[in-house]
């Protein structure tokens, strides 16, 4: 079964850091460029940050620029998120997404993770 | 960053009708637009892309047009799985946006 599952939330406080992961299975993960989207409590969805399948590209929402840093893993089939100096309003449910031609749009969703910046 | 502006926010329909959402660009973006269906505590689903391109397994009922800054997604025969909330999305470039959501009721 293709499938794509994130772990790695939780509470955290202001200030502090997590590592989120989203392991693949089923598919060639390293021939697809990933993304990381969040939602925030009955909010919409928002993009966060996203990876060529080769990892040599990043990009990232101005948001999270230069707190947050995706990664990925492709011998262990693996996406990352890293995020540090977490706010507030970082708290969400992240999803990791796949992208099916590179170009964008996401065919294949994790069931997310919830992180929770408070004190 | 080009922002997404869905309308309308809520609609209320019944099983049977055609329903039409509307996303309209803050700026020209072709046709780089996705179309998702989103269930409550679930992950989204992909529907349409590139505008009016059906994903694979996705009903004919639903289907998408438009270009540039004004696209809508129509769903000819509503179905009682059909109740739930669609986004559409802009993936011209980074960073990819998405408008707020249209939540679809049953009336």
């Amino acid at each position: 079964e293709v499938q794509l599952l994130e772990s790695g939330g939780g509470l955290v406080q202001p200030g502090g850091s997590l590592r989120l992961s989203c392991a693949a299975s089923g598919l060639t993960f390293s021939t697809y460029a990933m993304s990381w989207v969040r939602q925030a409590p009955g909010k919409g969805l928002y993009w966060v940050s996203g990876i060529t399948g080769s990892g040599g590209s990043k990009y990232y929402a101005d948001s999270v620029q230069g707190r947050f840093t995706i990664s990925r893993d492709n011998s262990k089939n693996t996406l990352y998120l890293q995020m540090n100096s977490l706010r507030a309003e970082d708290t969400a449910v992240y999803y990791c997404a796949k992208d099916l031609r590179g170009v964008g749009y996401f065919d294949l969703w994790g069931r997310g993770t919830l992180v929770t910046v408070s004190s | 960053d080009i922002q997404m502006t869905q309308s309308p926010s809520t609609l209320s329909a019944s099983v049977g009708d055609r329903v039409t959402i509307t996303c309209r660009a803050s700026q020209s973006i072709s046709r780089w637009l996705a179309w998702y269906q989103q269930k409550p505590g679930k992950a989204p689903k992909l529907l349409i892309y590139e505008a009016s391109s059906l994903q694979s397994g996705v009903p004919s009922r639903f289907s998408g047009s438009g270009s540039g800054t004004e696209f809508t997604l129509t769903i000819s025969t509503l179905q009682p799985d059909d109740f739930a909330t669609y986004l559409c999305q802009q993936y011209k470039g980074y960073a990819y946006t998405f408008g707020q959501g249209t939540k679809l009721e049953i009336k």
